[in-house]
């Protein structure tokens, strides 16, 4: 079965501050790896995505993630967090053989400091 | 344009109601799904269909009958509602059947409160 872990349940980072949000998996197979957002009373938004390449994936609002096969983790990063960041952040997981079937984690809640 | 909308937004009713969440897509994707985000923000998918097919039917109780009558619209019946029902529901779409690396595009979210 796939599953992703995703250890913190709060990040709190300064402004201005590198933003790192963790998250491990596990899958039988080649994982292909999503990262989501989610701001308060809304639905989820993309971010970015891992399938193959590349290991560094860049996406939207300055956001990368990087692919690490031997730690079976695909960690998010923004450089520099603006206080708008501040959201609740899915990493999630689908396998070739999945049916489309996202497994997630149960989530990050980040807090940008002014 | 909203991509994936569903309604209503907020749904409150008594136990033992039987309701219905419509959801909708003008993308023109294969693919639609139903998840459960719990009070704890836990998100697990329910339901998947591709082009009408049921596709994915995770361990749900059977009070819980999806129906898609256009690959553009899926649709979530519960009869006889309980209190653990209690939830965010989110209806998402993606491309193509089957394309596990496909992005899935999530809608606002039907928030369900059973009392």
């Amino acid at each position: 079965a796939q599953s992703v872990a995703q250890p913190e349940d709060q990040v709190n980072v300064a402004e201005g501050n590198p933003l790192t949000v963790k998250c491990t998996y596990s899958v039988s197979g080649n994982p292909y790896l999503f990262w989501y957002v989610q701001y308060p009373n809304r639905g989820l938004q993309f971010l970015l995505k891992y399938i193959t390449g590349d290991n560094l994936v860049k996406g939207s609002y300055g956001f990368e993630a990087e692919f690490n096969k031997s730690q079976t983790s695909f960690h998010l990063k923004k450089p520099s967090a603006l206080v708008s960041d501040s959201a609740l952040y899915f990493c999630a997981v689908s396998t070739y053989y999945g049916n489309n079937r996202l497994a997630f984690g149960k989530g990050n809640q980040v807090v940008v400091i002014p | 344009d909203t991509a994936v909308s569903q309604t209503p937004k907020y749904l409150v009713t008594q136990m033992g109601n039987d309701k219905s969440i419509k959801c909708e897509q003008n993308l023109g994707h294969d693919t639609m799904y139903w998840y459960k985000q719990d009070s704890k923000k836990f998100l697990k998918i329910m339901f998947s269909y591709n082009n009408k097919e049921l596709i994915i039917n995770e361990t749900v109780p059977n009070r819980f009958s999806p129906k898609s009558p256009d690959k553009a619209h899926l649709n979530l019946h519960i009869n006889s509602l309980e209190l653990g029902d209690s939830a965010v529901y989110f209806c998402a779409s993606s491309p193509l059947a089957g394309a596990s690396t496909d992005t899935q595009y999530f809608g606002p979210g039907t928030r369900l409160t059973v009392l």
